[in-house]
């Protein structure tokens, strides 16, 4: 069973700064399977990425993902305000699924 | 347009049986390669997966609550239902259910999610 660890638990930066962030998976998982989704509160997540770095329709290009193995980086090149929420990483290769325990993006 | 729903109770009592349908339109599953999943996310907590079935009846489960999940589908209704039973105070969160575009290999992520419904679990 595959375990995702998500760091930093929390980030605070200020709008228009880089945020990056982390995923480390307990064992090397394919590409192929790991995305990333965007939870703002009261809201349901939505899908940002898929496949480590293809993002989902009508998410912008500021938003990108990368890596390989065990570590993969999501980066939001420059924070708008609507940005600031928690973000969570997901194995869905072979079952069981997995998500991280996320990252929260606050206002510094 | 595509959404879904979930419904169900807002209380149930510890060792009851939850029950929650996910009702869903712009899609179906019946011939389709698509599959509805269900998560779960205590208060201020991470995501949970708990299972997933696609449009060929095909399901998995979350190894840790397999023995206490049932997952099925009403294709007639454009329905999803998600058994759970001998509920606990620490089932208590927010419930979702998700829509997966299925590849080749049945490995996708949610690509749609309901707006969730909020169960506690309490006496």
């Amino acid at each position: 069973e595959i375990v995702l660890t998500q760091s930093p638990g929390t980030l605070s930066l200020s709008p228009g700064e880089r945020a990056t962030l982390s995923c480390r998976a307990s064992q090397s998982v394919s590409s192929s399977y790991l995305g990333w989704y965007q939870q703002k509160p009261g809201q349901a997540p939505r899908l940002l990425i898929f496949a480590t770095f293809l993002r989902a329709t009508g998410i912008p290009d500021r938003f990108s993902g990368s890596g390989s193995g065990t570590d993969f980086t999501l980066t939001i090149s420059r924070l708008e305000p609507e940005d600031f929420a928690v973000y969570y990483c997901q194995h869905y290769g072979t079952s069981p699924l997995a998500f991280g325990g996320g990252t929260k993006v606050e206002i510094k | 347009q595509v959404t879904l729903k979930e419904s169900g109770p807002t209380l149930v009592k510890p060792t009851q049986t939850l029950t929650l349908t996910c009702t869903f339109s712009g899609f179906s599953l019946t011939s389709s390669r698509l599959a509805v999943g269900w998560i779960r996310q205590p208060p201020g907590k991470a995501l949970e997966w708990l299972a997933l079935i696609y449009w060929d009846d095909d399901k998995r489960h979350s190894p840790s609550l397999e023995s206490r999940l049932t997952i099925t589908k009403d294709t007639s209704k454009n329905q999803v239902v998600l058994t759970m039973t001998n509920m606990d105070p620490v089932d208590t969160g927010t419930y979702y259910c998700a829509k997966v575009t299925v590849g080749a290999t049945k490995q996708d992520p949610f690509d749609l999610w309901g707006q969730g419904t909020v169960v506690t679990v309490s006496s």
